[in-house]
């Protein structure tokens, strides 16, 4: 079972909203990324993070933001929220020292902008 | 053009059907090939992990790379419905950033 946890999984909120969603990881692993994935299409990279106190955006435009304050914790902020915002937001980790290119996602945090 | 080719299926099969999934790329750096599985509601978990071309056979699971073509495959022979999922192919190359490429995922069914 994969140790990596997002809350909230479900959110429903109104336009113009300021949201968090959260995402933690036990593994110790120094390397974070958020993907957003909408319904039949490929999984987009939004932001990802090679360790503490380091952030970068990713190749699809977010306005998003991210923090890497903790190792294990890697949070996804949206000052106000838009109907185009509504998404499924998936956050990974990976472990830069294994070698292996592989990434344990989350379950995933749904998240609907009325 | 996208870099990775994926058919969204839907794909129905009979249990204890083998099950063929494929992904086209175009970036021939590419060396490191994966293939996820999703559940309805849940995040992508990885099922094979492969390093440049090849086979690797992981129980019913079987997975081949053919740089040549730019062609990757994914076979699970004796499906069941258990296995009824959507399945990412995943792909990178080896620069630092190791940046991951995701196919659209293929929806697959196996009836009872």
């Amino acid at each position: 079972e994969a140790d990596i946890y997002q809350t909230p999984r479900y959110l429903v909120i109104g336009t113009g909203k300021k949201i968090t969603l959260e995402c933690s990881q036990t593994m110790g692993h120094d390397k974070m990324y958020w993907y957003q994935q909408d319904p039949g299409m490929e999984l987009h990279l939004i932001h990802y993070s090679y360790g503490v106190n380091s952030t970068e955006k990713g190749d699809l435009s977010s306005e998003s933001t991210v923090s890497r304050i903790r190792t294990e914790h890697f949070p996804l902020t949206l000052e106000s929220a838009r109907p185009s915002h509504t998404s499924q937001y998936l956050c990974a980790s990976r472990d830069s020292a294994s070698g292996a290119n592989v990434l344990t996602f989350g379950a995933g945090s749904r998240l609907t902008v009325l | 053009q996208k870099e990775v080719e994926q058919d969204p299926g839907p794909l129905s099969v009979p249990e204890g059907a083998i099950v063929s999934l494929n992904c086209t790329y175009s970036n021939s750096a590419f060396q490191y090939f994966m293939w996820y599985r999703q559940y309805s509601r849940k995040g992508p978990e990885l099922l094979m992990y492969t390093y440049s071309s090849g086979n690797k056979e992981d129980g019913r699971f079987t997975a081949q790379v053919d740089k040549s073509s730019k062609y990757i495959s994914l076979f699970i022979r004796d499906s069941q419905p258990s296995d009824s999922a959507t399945y990412l192919c995943a792909m990178s190359g080896m620069d630092s950033s190791y940046k991951l490429i995701f196919g659209s995922g293929t929806r697959l069914l196996v009836r009872p």
